[in-house]
């Protein structure tokens, strides 16, 4: 069955410091990956997906198919970063694009 | 564009009550997706709707729950005879038609419905 598994509840750091979001995933097919962000008090919105190669943020993803993962990555913390962090699967069929999460990691950056 | 609503926000029923969540999706959006949030856990997938249609909802508990998503007016999620394991927050998210689309899977999610059962 397809899973997405984010090892870390929590995730302290001081700004300024690297951080890394773990994110792997169980698929046997070609899946799109995702991390959604949702700050305090605010909606869920998505932050990147793998298909655009994107840096949103100073953030990066890049997904590594042998090790089946999608860490989310940033050199340099900010207070501002503080968040709720979701990764995310789809299957990427054309009958259903519902989405698979992991359950989280809540990311603490202290001044 | 206010963004896909979702109401009400909060939403207290007695064990046995039927709860009725409303979503309104983006102006322009025809695919509604419901997700449930469990304490300490991920959003999980219940149901894919387009108008007037379901789509898949492999997500669904087979009893007391249903979706519907009109031909006008909001996509609806329907609890009927809550219990308590129904107490969760509830996620309504939209995403354009196919064709519209920036990349294949984009979903825009409202501010979710906290369910409390008592």
């Amino acid at each position: 069955a397809q899973r997405v598994t984010q090892p870390e509840k929590l995730l302290s750091v001081f700004k300024g410091a690297p951080v890394e979001l773990k994110c792997n995933y169980s698929y046997s097919g070609s899946p799109e990956l995702f991390w959604y962000v949702q700050y305090s008090r605010q909606r869920l919105q998505l932050l990147l997906r793998h298909i655009s190669r994107e840096s949103i943020k100073g953030f990066t993803a890049d997904l590594n198919k042998g090790e089946t993962s999608f860490h989310l990555k940033k050199p340099f913390a900010q207070e501002e970063d503080s968040a709720m962090y979701y990764c995310a699967l789809s299957e990427g069929a054309y009958n259903t694009d519902k989405l698979i999460f992991g359950t989280g990691t809540r990311l603490q950056v202290f001044p | 564009n206010a963004g896909v609503m979702q109401n009400p926000r909060h939403l207290v029923r007695r064990r046995g009550q039927e709860a009725r969540l409303r979503c309104s999706p983006m102006k322009g959006h025809s695919h509604v997706y419901w997700y449930r949030q469990l304490p300490e856990e991920g959003l999980k997938f219940m149901v894919y709707l387009q108008k007037e249609n379901i789509i898949d909802e492999s997500g669904m508990p087979k009893e007391r729950f249903s979706a519907e998503f009109p031909k006008e007016g909001p996509s609806i999620l329907r609890i009927q005879q809550v219990v308590r394991g129904d107490s969760a927050a509830y996620f309504c998210a939209s995403s354009p038609p196919i064709l519209d689309r920036v990349s294949r899977n984009e979903q825009y999610f409202g501010p979710g419905t906290r369910l409390t059962v008592t």
